[in-house]
């Protein structure tokens, strides 16, 4: 078990271009979790998948921003045309959740850090 | 809509004391679960403590237990034998489908 891995960690960008972060979860996990943590503030929730459907939406997630699952395996999460409030800390989650739909502890990733200039 | 509230920015300990920190949150559940996770400065978050609401008996992971009030909405942390490396951020969560997190408590561990 090698935890969730987020790629890259670091990301400096000029206001107006794209950016994608990946996430890796832990391999069993079926549950994936994006959040964006400002400086001082808790993480928000911004989406989620189960397997490779995505399940939910946060009102934070512009149309600049989208997300996919393809495979039920990694996840990578886009902005478009980045504005100055998008910088923050992207964290990736993931979880097993049951059958039942139990949701189970979340696992974090150490996250990415977007500075938008 | 689900809150989390924690009304203390920031608290300080004596190492080898113990020290309490709150959390309030709001939800018509009666089915849920409540984490404590911790983040270190500039590392990642960490799970502290986990409680399904349907258990009546406070969680404990070695020095760090909860007082878990379901009437009264309330979830602390409760630190045991502070040590240096307990000195983080500390978030309550509030978990459904996806995490409520309250804006933290920041910890300082003093020798």
């Amino acid at each position: 078990d090698t935890g969730v891995s987020q790629d890259p960690r670091h990301k400096i960008t000029k206001r107006g271009q794209n950016v994608t972060f990946r996430c890796d979860p832990i391999s069993e996990h079926n549950r994936l979790y994006w959040y964006r943590q400002t400086l001082g503030q808790g993480p928000e929730f911004l989406t989620y998948f189960q397997n490779e459907a995505q399940l939910e939406k946060s009102r934070l997630l512009s149309d600049r921003f989208s997300a996919e699952r393809p495979k039920g395996s990694f996840s990578t999460l886009e902005i478009q045309r980045t504005e100055q409030g998008d910088s923050a800390m992207y964290l990736c989650a993931s979880s097993l959740t049951s059958l039942a739909g139990v949701p189970d502890t979340q696992y974090f990733g150490p996250g990415t850090r977007l500075t938008v200039l | 809509a689900q809150t989390v509230t924690q009304s203390q920015p920031e608290m300080s300990v004596q190492e080898a004391e113990t020290v309490t920190l709150s959390c309030t949150y709001d939800t018509s559940e009666s089915d849920y679960y409540l984490f404590w996770y911790k983040q270190p400065p500039s590392r990642q978050m960490i799970l502290v403590i986990r409680q399904e609401a349907y258990k009546q008996q406070n969680a404990t992971e070695n020095r760090f237990s909860v007082n878990f009030q379901k009437a009264a909405k309330s979830f602390s942390l409760k630190i045991s034998d502070s040590q240096l490396g307990d000195a983080a951020m500390y978030f309550c969560a509030y978990n459904t489908d996806k995490l409520i997190f309250g804006t933290g408590t920041r910890l300082q561990v003093f020798p």
